[in-house]
């Protein structure tokens, strides 16, 4: 059962471009939604988090949108540049359960100079 | 040390022999997780040990899989008679409170299976 489905598979911006990518889980007891950077033969490094009881949180050029009601969040990433070229994970978990991430299937992003 | 350390970087197993993969979390991170990833997949839950006690194992996919972490602090995953679908990137992560904040990530181990 794949519980955190992730959009898109792929994604290719312009330098300076607004990157997004999509987010929908099912689980409604996921309180807690991590967003992942992954460079080839690295492991993967936390970006930004969210917890539900906020619609939206910054941090520099990273944003993440949550929409409860939908059970969607997404990453938006502004002004993308090239050094941004990384696959890009979301993940939700449940914080009184042992902390247990469930990942999306990942986004490949190319930010084209 | 700085971040979470894991031995080897690569392993190649011949199918039906036994392997064992190091993960040395960082320094006084109660809770440690291991993730399977395969290629051009998102990781997978394995187990998760809060200090030496292992208190989730339901991510492992068969008996052939067994993780320990004696003294609370290096883990050790262990899979026996390796399996061509076992090949993979094995990732540790450690985070520092007994529930989620952040989980560091270590590199990984990319074992392949011939």
């Amino acid at each position: 059962q794949q519980q955190v489905k992730q959009s898109p598979q792929s994604l290719i911006v312009q330098k300076g471009g607004i990157s997004i990518i999509n987010c929908a889980y099912e689980n409604t007891a996921f309180d807690y939604f991590p967003w992942y950077q992954q460079f080839p033969g690295k492991g993967p490094a936390l970006l930004i988090a969210i917890r539900p009881d906020v619609s939206e949180k910054k941090e520099g050029r990273f944003t993440i949108s949550f929409n409860k009601s939908a059970k969607q969040f997404s990453l938006h990433i502004m002004d993308s540049q090239p050094g941004d070229s990384a696959t890009y994970f979301c993940a939700a978990s449940k914080e009184t359960s042992g902390s247990r991430l469930t990942f999306g299937e990942g986004t490949q992003l190319t930010v084209n100079p | 040390g700085a971040g979470v350390s894991q031995s080897p970087r690569y392993k190649v197993a011949k199918r039906g022999q036994d392997v064992a993969l190091r993960c040395d979390p960082i320094s006084g991170h109660v809770s440690l997780f291991w993730y399977q990833q395969a290629l051009g997949q998102g990781p997978e839950f394995l187990t998760y040990f809060q200090n030496e006690a292992q208190l989730d194992k339901s991510g492992l996919p068969s008996d052939r899989f067994f993780a320990e972490r004696p003294e609370g602090s290096v883990s050790t995953l262990k899979i026996q008679r390796t399996q061509q679908e076992d090949s993979a990137v094995y990732l540790c992560a450690s985070s520092f409170r007994e529930r989620l904040t952040e989980a560091f990530f270590g590199q990984g181990t990319r074992l392949t299976v011939v």
